[in-house]
């Protein structure tokens, strides 16, 4: 079955410092992958995705992800966090069938200490 | 501006009062979807419309309903609320030539 694991439920890091949000999944074809950001009382925002191509991707505010298939993870990385990054973060795969269902991780809640 | 609008944004409401939760969309796209947020589940598929007159099931269908009669609305309906569909709710649409969703920005939905 197709399954998104963020293994982290928490992580505070320092404004300044480097982040790196995990992010493995299962799944029987080639994946679509995506990261969402979540703030308070919003919804979810695309920060980018990987379709195929180049397995490093750059989104939206600084972030970037890279695929690796070998170990079934695209995690989420930020070379310097800013407060505003607090949030949370979910990994998605896609499904490009009829439904196009993602399936989502539980979500990584990302604190930033001042 | 592109956005998926729902409302109410919040709601309390009792057991087996009927209820809907609209979604409205104004980037003409064919797929919209619903999704519930639930705490260490994220988010989870419950009913999604590959166009007009076209719905299917999700994940988690049971006790909900929806119809898709225009392209732009997709109202999530909740005939006999129970608290167990106590969540947060999200709209989301996609384009043909995308592969991103576009979330509206949920629904908290509280069944007493």
């Amino acid at each position: 079955a197709q399954s998104v694991t963020q293994p982290d439920i928490h992580i505070t890091v320092s404004e300044g410092a480097s982040l790196e949000l995990r992010c493995n999944y299962s799944y029987g074809a080639t994946p679509y992958l995506f990261w969402y950001v979540q703030s308070p009382g919003q919804g979810l925002q695309l920060l980018l995705k990987y379709f195929s191509g180049d397995t490093l991707v750059q989104g939206i505010k600084g972030f970037e992800a890279e695929f690796k298939r070998s170990q079934s993870s695209f995690n989420l990385r930020k070379p310097s966090v800013h407060w505003s990054d607090a949030a949370e973060y979910f990994c998605a795969v896609g499904r490009m069938d009829s439904s196009y269902k993602l399936i989502f991780g539980s979500g990584t809640r990302l604190l930033v200490r001042p | 501006e592109a956005q998926v609008t729902q409302n109410p944004r919040y709601l309390i409401t009792v057991t087996g009062k009927k209820l809907t939760v609209t979604c409205s969309q104004n980037m003409n796209h064919e797929y919209m979807s619903w999704y519930r947020q639930d705490p260490g589940l994220g988010l989870r598929q419950i009913y999604y419309s590959m166009n007009v007159e076209v719905t299917d099931k999700g994940d988690v269908p049971e006790g909900y309903k929806v119809s898709r009669k225009e392209k732009r609305n997709f109202p999530l309906i909740l005939e006999s609320p129970s608290p167990n569909q106590t969540s947060l709710y999200f709209c989301a649409s996609r384009g043909a030539n995308t592969g991103e969703l576009f979330f509206g920005e949920g629904s908290r939905l509280t069944v007493l």
